[in-house]
């Protein structure tokens, strides 16, 4: 079984601060975990993902996020807020045990204040 | 290119109806999932698709079923409609069935009245 849980359901910021976004999994395989971002009336969109290569991961627009095996988290940072950053941010987990099942996390909705 | 295209983008039933939601993936992509975003929460698996095969299921009762079409396009159908299926319906798709990048549809706005 997989889960999700993304730690805080709102995170507000001032333009020009670090970004922290929360998120443990749970996972009885090797996970693969993804951060993926809504803005308002959009489709989702790939942030970064990770799959057992570098613990660090990079992604577009200076997101990051680090994998860490032994908190079972993979917390979403950028060091630097943008307004444009203002969007829905959805952690993700899917397990290497079989099909192709993702696991979304509940959200986080990012205000960025100017 | 074009992205992944759901259709329609917005549609209004009523409890015990029918209806059938439409997801046309990317170019070269052999990979449609589906799932079930409700408002305030994440999106919810409901089916993967591939080379026309069911791959992957989600917890959603029987009144859900899809299927994929030689050309890849695929089609979610929900049966005898309840208030709660009311959501948006999100159309991923990919290259295979690993874990490549999802390229996610706008989705389908379904309300049930």
């Amino acid at each position: 079984a997989q889960s999700v849980t993304q730690l805080d359901s709102h995170v507000s910021v001032s333009e020009g601060t670090p970004v922290l976004l929360r998120c443990n999994y749970s996972s009885s395989y090797s996970p693969s975990l993804f951060w993926y971002v809504q803005h308002p009336n959009k489709g989702l969109q790939l942030l970064l993902k990770y799959t057992s290569a570098a613990t660090l991961v990079k992604g577009i627009n200076g997101f990051e996020a680090e994998f860490k095996k032994s908190e079972t988290s993979f917390h979403l940072t950028k060091p630097s807020a943008h307004m444009s950053d203002a969007a829905e941010y959805f952690c993700v987990v899917s397990d290497t045990g079989g099909y192709q099942k993702v696991t979304f996390g509940i959200g986080t909705k990012l205000q960025v204040i100017p | 290119d074009a992205g992944v295209t759901q259709s329609p983008t917005h549609l209004i039933k009523t409890r015990g109806q029918h209806v059938t939601l439409r997801c046309s993936p990317i170019s070269g992509h052999k990979s449609v999932s589906w799932y079930q975003q409700v408002l305030g929460q994440g999106p919810q698996f409901i089916f993967q698709y591939y080379e026309k095969e069911e791959r992957g299921r989600g917890n959603f009762p029987d009144r859900f079923s899809a299927r994929q079409f030689p050309n890849y396009s695929s089609e979610l159908n929900v049966n005898a409609l309840l208030l709660g299926d009311s959501a948006l319906y999100l159309c991923a798709s990919s290259t295979g069935t690993g874990h490549e990048k999802l390229f996610f549809g706008s989705g389908t706005q379904l309300s049930v009245l």
